[in-house]
């Protein structure tokens, strides 16, 4: 099976703050890649599908990148309604392994 | 508008069974897969089992194999995961999810019910 590892695990930024999310496979996923955007005691929410597509609706403010086994997810201005854990996804092939989850704060 | 709602959670005793249904609407539901992924309080998300549109082809993650089924009515637009030979690991959150693309492997979820919360305890 293929593993996601996510770093770092948290971070604490201010407003107006770019904040940068790693995520690495274990194989090549080639842009098999999604970001998800959760709050506690909610269901998760698509922000990025297959690595940079910004799903319809999502701010501009969030972009992704990255293909074969590394990538990145960024906030160019971190919002207060951006406090979340955000977890990618791999879906290049069953099982569909979530990464660990980044809980994003507000310093 | 879509909407999937969980039902059939509860308080199960390990060793027990139960079965989760998700109610689907303002979709072609026989048109896309279908998924369930899960949530340990507290903890991250993991994918648990999808079924393609027909039902021909069903998924698992190893952790659930061969205790867990999941399965379809596309004339009820309903999804259902028997959860049999439970574990206090399998207490959780399950989701069902929707796929944005057709395609039995189409692995971006981009619509969520709101979770059925599953106990396993004595």
């Amino acid at each position: 099976d293929i593993q996601m590892t996510q770093s770092p695990s948290s971070l604490s930024a201010s407003v107006g703050d770019r904040v940068t999310i790693t995520c690495q496979a274990s194989q090549d996923i080639k842009n098999y890649l999604n970001w998800y955007k959760q709050k506690p005691g909610k269901a998760p929410k698509l922000l990025i599908y297959d690595a940079s597509n910004l799903e319809t609706g999502v701010p501009s403010r969030f972009s992704g990148g990255g293909s074969g086994t590394h990538f990145t997810f960024t906030i160019s201005s971190l919002q207060p309604e951006d406090i979340a854990t955000y977890y990618c996804q791999q879906h290049d092939s069953f099982p569909y392994i979530f990464g660990p989850g980044t809980t994003v704060e507000i310093k | 508008e879509v909407q999937l709602v969980e039902s059939g959670g509860g308080l199960v005793q390990p060793g027990g069974s139960l079965r989760l249904s998700c109610a689907a609407s303002g979709f072609t539901f026989d048109n896309y897969a279908m998924h369930w992924v899960r949530q340990a309080p507290g903890k991250g998300l993991e994918w648990v089992s999808s079924i393609s549109a027909s039902a021909g082809n069903t998924f698992y993650a190893d952790s659930v194999k061969g205790r867990f089924t999941v399965s379809r009515d596309n004339s009820k637009n309903t999804l259902y995961l028997q959860v049999t030979s439970v574990r206090a690991e399998d207490s959780a959150i399950y989701f069902c999810a929707k796929p944005s693309l057709f395609g039995y492997d189409a692995g971006s979820f981009d619509s969520w019910g709101q979770g059925a919360l599953v106990i396993v305890s004595s």
